[in-house]
């Protein structure tokens, strides 16, 4: 069964508001990977966490991998219509890579 | 810059068929990945190989083969392709051997399968 799940599936927002996606597991992971998917494209690696408690930012993004290792997330501040997409965690476990089920941000102009 | 290709971008099959899937990245990576995109699914890896003629079942390996020949080309292959195989198959690449890091994806194939 899915080994990594994210909510929500759905977000709209305005554009402006913040945004956040969260990702958890049902089992310790190695690292965690976000990724973003443009409608129509192919995903692309954004960033990667390894430590328990990391946090790191990339402008407007904000990722965060939990104490336990078993959940994340990423937050958007003050969003724009740029960031329109789908974006997935995907976490390593033992032997086993799983990615999300995604989160589908719209931003309403 | 990594490029990551696929043969195909629309593929439209018929039950039973033998299908063939390419992928080709161009920056000597030793990992190469086989997902299918479904919706509500997320990506869930059918095959993942880290280095020629090596390779390593994912979550969802039924009714897939893989071939690795040469090192920048990593092959899915669907023996007997059947309706539920229907989806968009996206190959991957990573440089470290037997890793999971970053991972770059070609554009993908749709696979309809009549």
């Amino acid at each position: 069964g899915q080994q990594v799940m994210q909510i929500p599936q759905y977000q709209h927002v305005q554009e402006g508001e913040d945004f956040t996606t969260y990702c958890n597991s049902s089992t310790t992971l190695s690292n965690i990977q976000w990724y973003k998917q443009r409608p129509g494209g192919h995903p692309v690696f954004l960033i990667q966490l390894v430590k328990s408690g990391e946090v790191k930012k990339q402008k407007r993004l904000t990722f965060q991998f939990g104490e336990a290792k078993k959940n994340s997330s990423l937050h958007i501040t003050a969003t724009q219509t740029t960031d329109v997409g789908t974006y997935f965690c995907a976490g390593h476990t033992g032997n086993q890579f799983y990615f999300g089920t995604g989160t589908s941000l719209t931003v309403i102009p | 810059d990594v490029k990551v290709t696929q043969s195909s971008r629309y593929l439209v099959k018929r039950t039973g068929e033998k299908v063939f899937l390419e992928c080709v990245q161009d920056m000597d990576h030793e990992n190469m990945f086989w997902y299918r995109q479904d919706p509500g699914l997320g990506l869930r890896l059918i095959y993942f190989s880290y280095d020629v003629k090596m390779k390593e079942k994912g979550d969802i390996p039924e009714g897939y083969s893989v071939s690795r020949e040469k090192k920048e080309r990593f092959s899915l292959i669907l023996e007997s392709a059947s309706t539920n195989q229907t989806s968009m198959y996206l190959c991957a690449s990573s440089p470290d051997r037997g890793s999971y890091n970053e991972q770059f994806f070609g554009p993908g194939t749709r696979l309809t399968v009549l």
